[in-house]
């Protein structure tokens, strides 16, 4: 089975603060995705990366940034946190953008809750 | 546009069937997915059909998929109390680069 981890459950930043979300998968997969999940919202990607070192901006990439430097990890980082921030983010995976079936993996999640 | 519609709301009694709608937009979505969230959790893939199916079956979950209506289904048989979750629907855009859509999601409620 695919596990995502995601490194926090849940997180209690100050507003300003920089803050890093970690998130590790261990099938080798290619693409990793960052969402953020938000009620009567749905699922917003945030960034993706499809390769080491390689990132692309998802819908909402405003106030983030990611990192990618070993195929098994990627992080989200808030560099200076804000309360609209707030929210449930959602660490993904797949195995290959080429392979038409490449459905996502998803970790348990990280509630952030910014004041 | 890119868009996938869902209910928002679901209420169904234990032992009954729970059938959650789904519609989407995109007529070159290869493979559409169903997703199950529970509570405080992430979202787990719970089942997915091909574009050139019609109906795919697994033990108590049933998949139909109306090209033509571009609607899709997941039908829950004899639905438990552990099926109480928000159930998401996802297609895949071939022609945005593989992109998957979401749903808003369906909260499946179960009344004893």
């Amino acid at each position: 089975d695919v596990k995502v981890t995601q490194s926090s459950r849940y997180l209690v930043k100050r507003t300003g603060e920089k803050v890093f979300l970690e998130c590790v998968q261990d099938m080798d997969h290619e693409n990793m995705f960052w969402y953020r999940q938000d009620p009567g919202l749905g699922l917003r990607l945030i960034y993706f990366s499809y390769d080491v070192k390689m990132k692309e901006k998802g819908d909402i990439p405003e106030g983030y940034s990611v990192s990618r430097e070993k195929k098994e990890r990627f992080s989200l980082i808030l560099e200076s946190a804000s309360t609209n921030q707030t929210s449930m983010y959602l660490c993904a995976s797949s195995f290959d953008r080429s392979s038409y079936n490449s459905p996502l993996h998803f970790g348990n999640g990280t509630r952030l809750t910014v004041t | 546009g890119e868009d996938v519609e869902q209910s928002l709301f679901l209420s169904v009694r234990e032992g009954d069937s729970s059938v959650i709608n789904c519609t989407y937009t995109d007529s070159s979505s290869t493979y559409l997915y169903w997703y199950k969230q529970e509570p405080g959790a992430g979202l787990q893939l719970l089942t997915y059909i091909f574009s050139n199916m019609d109906m795919k079956q697994d033990q108590r979950l049933t998949v139909l998929l109306n090209k033509k209506d571009k609607h899709l289904s997941l039908r829950i048989a004899d639905t438990q109390t552990g099926d109480s979750a928000i159930y998401f629907c996802a297609e895949t855009l071939r022609n945005r680069d593989d992109k998957i859509i979401f749903g808003k999601g369906t909260r499946l409620h179960i009344l004893p």
